[in-house]
């Protein structure tokens, strides 16, 4: 069974400083994609990141960065310099199969707040 | 046009109305979904549709009736909503279903009240 751990329900930090999400999940496929999205006050899901069960590298993206470690089965994120903007509900998410027939399974979701 | 539209992005109703909520894309996605998300709660996938036909229906009540008429139009049609139904409802696309799975794009949703 796949399942997603967001440990963290909400996080408030101060404009400029770091912070780090937390993502741990569970499947028994060896081939498996994860995801992040942010979710904003308005509602829209957006899109951060796709990573397969086979690729390993850290990601940088701007001031987002991600860290898959298999052997910890975690794929945690991190804000660089937090800014106001970053205030949203983060959701870590897990599909295992390629045929498509098995939907993403969500975290619970992890609400950041970043004061000015 | 790398969005995905929904129409309207409010919605009241009452537990006797008919109503329809819409969605569009045109990133030439073959993959469109409905999710339902409850105040502090994840999305919920109710229905998956993978080119045109209906490929995942959550066990979703028949009050909800999904309908893809052309690869780019999705619509979920309401009859006879509880006051439980209010909900944000979401679509989203994604390039298509196997060989994924791929990342979905996902419009501003629907707020829906039921009175």
């Amino acid at each position: 069974a796949q399942k997603v751990t967001q440990a963290q329900t909400e996080i408030s930090v101060v404009e400029k400083e770091d912070v780090t999400l937390d993502c741990v999940y569970e499947t028994r496929d060896t081939t498996y994609y994860l995801f992040w999205y942010k979710q904003p006050p308005s509602g829209e899901l957006v899109f951060l990141i796709r990573r397969n069960s086979f690729d390993e590298q850290n990601e940088i993206s701007g001031r987002y960065s991600w860290n898959f470690q298999k052997s910890t089965s975690s794929f945690n994120f991190t804000i660089t310099a937090s800014q106001v903007v970053d205030s949203a509900v983060y959701f870590c998410a897990l599909s295992d199969d390629k045929s498509g027939n098995t939907p993403l399974v969500f975290g619970k979701g992890t609400r950041l707040s970043v004061i000015a | 046009d790398t969005e995905v539209t929904q129409t309207p992005k409010h919605l009241v109703m009452g537990m006797t109305n008919k109503k329809s909520l819409k969605c569009e894309q045109h990133m030439g996605h073959r993959a469109m979904y409905w999710y339902k998300q409850k105040a502090k709660k994840p999305p919920e996938l109710m229905f998956v549709y993978s080119y045109e036909k209906l490929s995942i229906n959550e066990s979703v009540p028949s009050r909800f009736s999904p309908e893809c008429p052309n690869s780019s139009l999705l619509n979920l049609h309401l009859h006879a909503l509880q006051p439980e139904d209010s909900a944000l409802y979401l679509c989203a696309s994604s390039f298509r279903l196997a060989g994924g799975p791929y990342e979905q794009f996902f419009g501003p949703g629907t707020r829906l009240t039921v009175l």
